[in-house]
């Protein structure tokens, strides 16, 4: 166990509808990432916070945002969905920084089981 | 974009022997991350290698780094029907962003 807990575990919807995914990280980690999963695109890293802060972006589309709460928690947010964006949705965490010269700063990632989206 | 590229794509073994896992990646980086999965659940870390280290051992695991060469290795020795998998390897750059490879399907057959 990772100590990652992401919710919920499958989710079906249509397309463009808005749906929420969510993310508690592994106690004592304050950053949190989003990597989509699907069999074209391989493991794309999303975003990533730091104790409420965005830290570093990736290939994360607009109609995608995410926000990392006081306790830390995570929320991703996928709107006008489309067919596409049906993929494995991870959510990971760690106690890396992202800042550079941060002791930190090499630590291995902390991964949740993610939540399956499927877009009809 | 993928900065690690995994070689090969899959490979399949019987029980007891060792399996050889590449990687390859294009700029320079912090460190580089050996990560497994298994069907339809979350990535593991297996290893982290830093740029500055050549070699590092985990139990059965042993990873190589070359920097020059912009390679990885990971080998898992004595293998068991346990280590089917898909192995990442996964590259820190400055910012903190962890980028990972196509992977390689492991299959061990007892």
């Amino acid at each position: 166990d990772s100590g990652v807990t992401q919710t919920p575990k499958h989710l079906i919807t249509a397309t463009g509808q808005r749906v929420t995914l969510r993310c508690s990280p592994r106690s004592g980690d304050l950053s949190v990432y989003w990597y989509q999963q699907s069999l074209d695109q391989g493991l794309q890293f999303l975003i990533q916070y730091y104790n409420g802060e965005e830290r570093a972006k990736g290939n994360i589309l607009e109609r995608f945002s995410a926000q990392q709460f006081p306790d830390l928690h995570s929320e991703l947010n996928l709107s006008s969905l489309e067919l596409g964006d049906s993929a494995l949705y991870f959510c990971a965490s760690s106690v890396a920084t992202g800042a550079v010269g941060d002791s930190s700063y090499n630590s291995p990632l902390h991964f949740g089981n993610g939540t399956r989206l499927t877009v009809t | 974009s993928q900065q690690g590229e995994e070689d090969p794509q899959a490979l399949s073994i019987q029980e007891g022997e060792n399996a050889t896992m590449n990687c390859s990646y294009k700029t320079s980086i912090n460190n580089l991350q050996w990560y497994r999965q298994n069907s339809g659940r979350g990535l593991v870390h297996l290893i982290l290698i830093r740029s500055n280290e050549r070699e590092k051992h985990s139990g059965r695991l042993r990873v190589t780094l070359d920097t020059s060469k912009k390679s990885s290795s990971l080998l898992i020795t004595a293998s068991r029907a346990a280590d089917t998998a898909s192995y990442f390897c996964a590259t820190e750059r400055t910012g903190g962003k962890l980028i990972f490879g196509q992977g390689t399907e492991l299959s061990v057959k007892p």
